[in-house]
């Protein structure tokens, strides 16, 4: 089984600029978290999606969504970048949100 | 919400045992996980406890102890590939994943 995909992998931005990041989970898998990975504040929680629906979201302004597509599929956008939004951004699937989530290899963004 | 605290580093030899311990606050548990990340690479899952005691799997061992808001990883007969940051996890009871700093853990030949 293919494991949980994303891309881009690499992406630089400058302030002000959006992004759209993407993921594909596991072959079957309905769940998707999405994270964000820096060395100063570790891995923080974002929002997670289950069926098309945002089920529990993190501490982050409004300038980070997301959405899930019937098949699964997710993206996060994040708008009006700011240098802070450098980061590993991390997806992960599971089957349902009972399950163990498995990562993706992350985009990294950097925002000049 | 959840509180969760690791080392933040640990050395070792190659062979030797090391363990990594994790203690949490949370106002519901719901599982406790241990994944394993190396340098720019994305976090690997190794272990889950919902239940008090010993999960054993290889050379990895995790413990929990849900009374104490306790875990630890144990790493036996270290390798160098075993050099990783380990990343502790807290689930809550709405299935929300929360994440330590991590432990880095440096194998020495």
């Amino acid at each position: 089984k293919a494991g949980v995909t994303q891309t881009p992998r690499y992406l630089i931005k400058t302030r002000g600029q959006q992004v759209t990041l993407s993921c594909s989970p596991i072959s079957g898998h309905r769940s998707v978290s999405w994270y964000q990975q820096t060395p100063g504040q570790g891995l923080q929680f974002l929002f997670e999606y289950f069926s098309e629906t945002q089920r529990n979201k993190g501490n982050f302004p409004g300038r980070f969504s997301g959405r899930q597509f019937s098949n699964s599929r997710s993206e996060m956008n994040v708008s009006t970048l700011e240098l802070g939004d450098s980061a590993l951004y991390l997806c992960a699937s599971s089957g349902d949100p009972q399950e163990t989530q498995y990562f993706g290899p992350g985009t990294r963004l950097l925002v000049l | 919400g959840q509180n969760i605290d690791q080392p933040t580093e640990m050395t070792a030899t190659e062979g030797a045992i090391v363990q990594i311990n994790c203690t949490y606050q949370t106002s519901g548990f719901n599982g406790l996980f241990w994944y394993q990340q190396h340098a720019g690479e994305a976090p690997t899952f190794l272990s889950y406890n919902v239940l008090d005691g010993l999960e054993e799997k290889g050379r990895f061992s995790s413990f929990l102890s849900r009374s104490k808001g306790y875990s630890y990883l144990l790493l036996k007969e270290l390798q160098m590939k075993d050099s990783a940051s380990y990343l502790c996890a807290v689930r809550d009871q709405g299935y929300k994943l929360s994440f330590g700093a991590g432990t880095t853990v440096t194998v020495r030949a």
